[in-house]
């Protein structure tokens, strides 16, 4: 069974600053995703990651991809308000029919 | 984004009584899914589809069950309903490239008293 865990669960950082949320997972998977979600509202695709060392970038997010270790990372750069927001990674197992297995969520706060 | 629709938006019933949710895309993906979201679990899967008439079970499908009759609907019922299975339910739907992130709806809260 494929497990996904996101840390941390919640993240309160100032505006300006840096910081990382880390996604790992327990099987070989060739397919990461990030979304984001806004309170009350759904979840919006950020990122699309398919093969070992797959690097991102929009804006201050960046999105690695580490297939041997199993790790995802999600960098934060120079935190702005706007970005305030729940971050989920999902994982999908090799050979899988398209199914995702979702972090629980990381819940950013940056604080003015 | 794939133009995928989800009715009711809100809807309050009673414990026992049958519910019917329904997600409808327009973008002619072959898969689609159904999540619900509760605080501390992220999103789990229920049930998903793989194409007309082919579904399987995710990780908490006991209490439901789904049909897809068309590629662009996907209907999620809850036969009997119970206070657990109050919740915020996703329906999402991707095609075949791994390029595709899978796209969500805007959700349905039900609750059940």
């Amino acid at each position: 069974e494929l497990k996904v865990e996101q840390n941390p669960l919640f993240l309160s950082m100032q505006e300006g600053k840096n910081y990382t949320i880390y996604c790992n997972y327990s099987t070989t998977s060739d397919r990461l995703y990030w979304y984001r979600q806004d309170p009350g509202k759904s979840l919006e695709s950020l990122f699309v990651l398919l093969s070992n060392g797959a690097v991102k970038q929009e804006g201050r997010l960046m999105a690695s991809l580490d297939t041997k270790a199993r790790l995802s990372t999600l960098h934060i750069t120079a935190a702005v308000h706007d970005l305030s927001a729940t971050y989920f990674c999902a994982v999908g197992p090799s050979g899988s029919a398209r199914q995702l297995t979702f972090g629980s969520g990381t819940q950013l706060t940056v604080l003015p | 984004d794939a133009g995928i629709t989800q009715s009711p938006r809100h809807k309050v019933t009673e414990t026992g009584t049958p519910v019917t949710l329904r997600c409808h895309q327009t973008e002619n993906h072959r898969y689609m899914y159904w999540y619900r979201q509760d605080p501390g679990h992220g999103l789990r899967l229920i049930h998903y589809s793989y194409g007309v008439k082919d579904t399987d079970k995710g990780e908490v499908s006991d209490g439901y069950s789904v049909s897809r009759s068309k590629t662009e609907d996907f209907l999620l019922t809850l036969e009997s309903a119970t206070s657990s299975q109050t919740s915020v339910y996703f329906c999402a739907s991707t095609g075949d490239s791994s390029n595709q992130p899978q796209h969500f709806g805007d959700g349905t809260r039900l609750s059940i008293l």
